[in-house]
């Protein structure tokens, strides 16, 4: 089955510079790469995903990053701000199989020094 | 307001008492899941629906059973239930099986002693 790998596990940014979070995975037929922002004690939300005929997706702050020969991907965020301090966790499936074969990541805590 | 609900939010229980976990979304969802979140090892999936009355095992499956009755609910039981069960529950669905946004429960934070 598929094995997605996430690092750092922790990452502490100054306010206002950028925080990358990278993600590995190991099946060559995934091509949806979700990712979802846990902000504490809350519930996982979507934030942003990718599919695999994409290389680079934006939303505002917030770009996701796609190497499908490599099989990673990662998320991007810039001028980063104290609401961004959360769990993210990155995700791959197959797409033809989509959520029932969705597997994350064991996420990256993200802390934003004010 | 679109939404899942879960209850309980918190329960602290014995093991080997049976339990049931409900899980409702109000968005006529044909997909529903169940996670539970362990610190260190991110979401894992225990269970899912397709669709009414089509379930299928996730990647840890035992100890947990579920149904689908109905299309808006999806309960998690746990027959008897054991400490390694002790963690943080989260029920979710999308519009299909396909690779479509996930909406999350607020949770069940489960301790079996």
């Amino acid at each position: 089955g598929e094995n997605v790998e996430q690092h750092p596990s922790t990452l502490s940014v100054q306010e206002g510079d950028s925080a990358v979070i990278k993600c590995t995975y190991s099946d060559s037929a995934s091509n949806y790469f979700p990712w979802y922002k846990q902000e504490l004690g809350k519930r996982p939300q979507l934030i942003i995903d990718i599919r695999s005929n994409v290389g680079e997706k934006k939303d505002q702050r917030i770009a996701v990053t796609l190497n499908k020969t490599a099989k990673h991907f990662s998320l991007h965020i810039t001028e980063t701000q104290p609401e961004d301090s959360a769990v993210y966790f990155c995700a791959a499936s197959p797409e033809t199989f989509g959520n029932e074969k969705l597997t994350f990541g064991t996420g990256t805590r993200l802390t934003i020094i004010p | 307001e679109a939404q899942v609900t879960q209850n309980p939010r918190y329960l602290i229980t014995v093991t080997g008492k049976k339990l049931t976990v409900t899980c409702s979304q109000n968005m006529n969802h044909e997909y529903m899941s169940w996670y539970r979140q362990d610190p260190g090892l991110g979401l894992r999936q225990i269970y899912y629906s397709m669709n009414v009355e089509v379930t299928d095992k996730g990647d840890v499956p035992e100890g947990y059973k579920v149904s689908r009755k109905e299309k808006r609910n999806f309960p998690l039981i746990l027959e008897s239930p054991s400490p390694n069960q002790t963690s943080l529950y989260f029920c979710a669905s999308s519009l299909s099986s396909g690779s479509y946004e996930q909406y999350f429960g607020p949770g069940t934070r489960l301790t079996v002693t």
